[in-house]
């Protein structure tokens, strides 16, 4: 079983739609939660960061954790087609100093 | 305040040959950490150093792998030998120890290496 395991895409959604990005994780000593955007060609940018169960808000963007469920999930809002990108979710677990455990991410293309 | 920066940001290079790449983390922040990303999947972790101390490594980092932070600021990860299969894009990251808030990952543009 990988550490992170990411809903297959490529995920297609229109303009202005809500675009919702899926990520498991097999450690229950995880405490740290990202998702990261990555354009073609370019390096992994952060976009959220979650540490408790429940919903964080930033802009369009709304983070879910269920610890108990081991479930981490990103919900985009009014997609538009600058969010057109892989989306990568990255864990920490507890048992390690800093490295972060990443899924092979879902490619988001929104279309206007 | 400056992001992190990679250079070279791309490399060609033969087979057999060596490759030093070079990471300067945020100023201010003391974790660095050296990832390996090949198309299609999520970065993987192969080191991590806090101020100078190499703290952990990955199973991925051969011996023909060596990772230095001489100073605790700016980091070399070198290749020795290179094969084919090291061809990826080699991501640096940076954090500040402390509150689990404050140890988010940032990473630099990366280096794209290409082994002929």
């Amino acid at each position: 079983q990988k550490e992170v395991e990411q809903n297959s895409g490529p995920l297609s959604v229109p303009e202005g739609a809500i675009a919702s990005l899926n990520c498991t994780y097999s450690d229950r000593g995880s405490q740290s939660f990202f998702w990261y955007r990555q354009y073609s060609g370019k390096s992994p940018e952060l976009i959220m960061s979650i540490y408790s169960n429940g919903d964080k808000e930033d802009g369009r963007f709304t983070a879910q954790l269920n610890k108990a469920s081991q479930y981490v999930s990103l919900l985009i809002r009014d997609s538009q087609p600058s969010d057109s990108a892989t989306y990568l979710c990255a864990v920490k677990r507890g048992s390690t100093l800093g490295r972060l455990y990443f899924g092979r991410g879902t490619q988001l293309t929104v279309w206007p | 305040d400056t992001g992190v920066s990679q250079n070279p940001r791309h490399k060609i290079t033969k087979r057999g040959q060596n490759v030093t790449f070079r990471c300067d983390p945020i100023s201010e922040h003391n974790r660095l950490y050296w990832y390996r990303q090949t198309l299609g999947q999520g970065p993987e972790f192969l080191t991590y150093f806090q101020n100078e101390a190499q703290l952990e490594k990955s199973r991925l980092l051969s011996d023909r792998f060596s990772a230095e932070r001489p100073k605790g600021s700016f980091s070399t990860l070198e290749i020795q030998r290179t094969e084919q299969g090291d061809s990826a894009m080699y991501l640096c990251a940076s954090s500040l120890e402390g509150q689990a808030t404050t140890d988010t990952q940032y990473f630099g543009p990366g280096t794209r290496l290409t082994v002929l």
